[in-house]
This record gives C-alpha cells, sequence and structure tokens, in this order.
C-alpha cells in the first residue's frame, strides 16, 4: 500500500518564525510534489523535485524553500512564516515518467499567528 | 480562460440517484485525465484515471472524456452517504512527468 506520510498534521507557528513541514514516502517514488490547498483557489504546486538534490519551481514558490536529500524524504520550508502561509499543505509522491501514479499524503494544516 | 474550470457546488443528492460531475479544459495536448475524491481534512485519493477520450468503468463510477468538447465527466451511479466528498478533476501540467493542475473541486453531500 503506498504511504506518504506527512508528520505533522496540525501547526501553529508564530510570524517570523521558521517552518519546516515533512513528507516521507514509502514506494521508492522518484518524483515528489508540495502543494497548498485554499478554499476558493484549490491545490496550487509549490515545488517538485524528480530526484534527489533536485528541485523545480511550481506556480507559487515565492517564500518557500524546499529540501531533498535522500530520494524518500521532501521538505518544504517556510523561511519566515506569514499569516498568508495559513494553508492546509499537502505531498505527494509519483513514478518517473507517469501522469496516474500521484499520492497525496493526509495533509498539513498550519496557522500562523 | 483558466486551464481548468470545475463547478464547486454543492452538489446535495438524495442516496441512490446519479451524480454527474464535470471539467472543462481549454488546452489540447491535455491526454490524461484523473478524477481525485477528497474527504474532509484528508488528502486527496486517486479514484479513476483515463488516457484520451472515451469511458472508464469501475464499479459504480463512469469516467468520460470528450476532447472534442475539452470537456471530462465522472458520473457515480446508486450514490452513497459514503460518496460525500469533494471531488477534483486534474490533468497533467507540462508533459507527462506528473505534476497536476487541478479544478478546484466539486463539493457532493449525498442525504440518506
Amino acid at each position: 500500500d503506498v504511504k506518504v506520510t506527512q508528520s505533522s498534521r496540525y501547526l501553529v507557528k508564530r510570524t517570523g518564525e521558521k517552518v519546516f513541514l515533512e513528507c516521507v514516502q514509502d514506494m521508492d517514488h522518484e518524483n515528489m510534489f508540495w502543494y497548498r490547498q485554499d478554499p476558493g483557489l484549490g491545490l496550487r504546486l509549490i515545488y517538485f523535485s524528480y530526484d534527489v538534490k533536485m528541485k523545480e519551481k511550481g506556480d507559487i514558490p515565492e517564500g518557500y524553500s524546499v529540501s531533498r536529500e535522500k530520494k524518500e524524504r521532501f521538505s518544504l520550508i517556510l523561511e519566515s512564516a506569514s499569516t498568508n502561509q495559513t494553508s492546509m499543505y499537502l505531498c505527494a509522491s509519483s513514478v518517473a515518467g507517469t501522469a496516474n501514479t500521484i499520492y497525496f499524503g493526509e495533509g498539513s494544516w498550519l496557522t500562523v499567528v | 480562460q483558466k486551464e481548468v474550470e470545475q463547478d464547486p457546488g454543492p452538489l446535495s443528492v438524495p442516496e441512490g440517484a446519479i451524480v454527474s460531475l464535470n471539467c472543462t479544459y481549454s488546452n489540447s495536448a491535455f491526454q490524461y485525465f484523473m478524477w481525485y475524491r477528497q474527504y474532509s481534512r484528508k488528502g486527496p485519493e486517486l479514484l479513476m484515471y483515463t488516457y484520451s477520450s472515451g469511458n472508464k468503468e469501475d464499479g459504480r463510477f463512469t469516467a468520460q472524456v470528450d476532447k472534442s468538447s475539452k470537456y471530462i465527466s465522472l458520473f457515480i451511479r446508486d450514490s452513497q452517504p459514503s460518496d460525500s466528498a469533494t471531488y477534483l478533476c486534474a490533468m497533467p501540467h507540462g508533459g507527462s512527468q506528473g505534476n497536476l493542475i487541478f479544478g478546484k473541486g466539486t463539493k457532493l453531500s449525498v442525504k440518506p
């Protein structure tokens, strides 16, 4: 069974804090993704990675960075959290070269106060 | 025009009804079409995918693609309260590498 695990389900952080969201997948997938989901805006891609140490900007990368040091782990970093980054963050993974095997984690609900 | 458009609903139907969920898209290069189901406070789960035009059936679910109209549909037969969720259509963005562009989702409620 495919498993994408987001270690933190609910977080409350203060404005200006550095925030780390961690994601681990156990299916040896090459591709990993970070999306955010907001009411009325749907899912929007922040960053994705095709391989270890590789990253590509998605549609809304501003204010975020990512790290992929190991194949199974993809971290999203908010360098200085702001209230407009309050959102649900979803990690996903997929097999390289495929468009029909994207699996999502349960989501991380981040509130920035 | 947005690349993928989906009516957000909400859509409320009685148990046993046939449900029709739809998306339109603007990019004629899209070839893969996915439907995800998302329960409240959970991540989306892949429900069905189709390649190119035609129909695909899986139990009570049928996915339909009309590439000439740039229109895709998901039909749910004999809907159940457990089908209450948000349904998102999705298409690969920029080739087959798998980063998807999503519709905004239609919230469905099936009343017992």
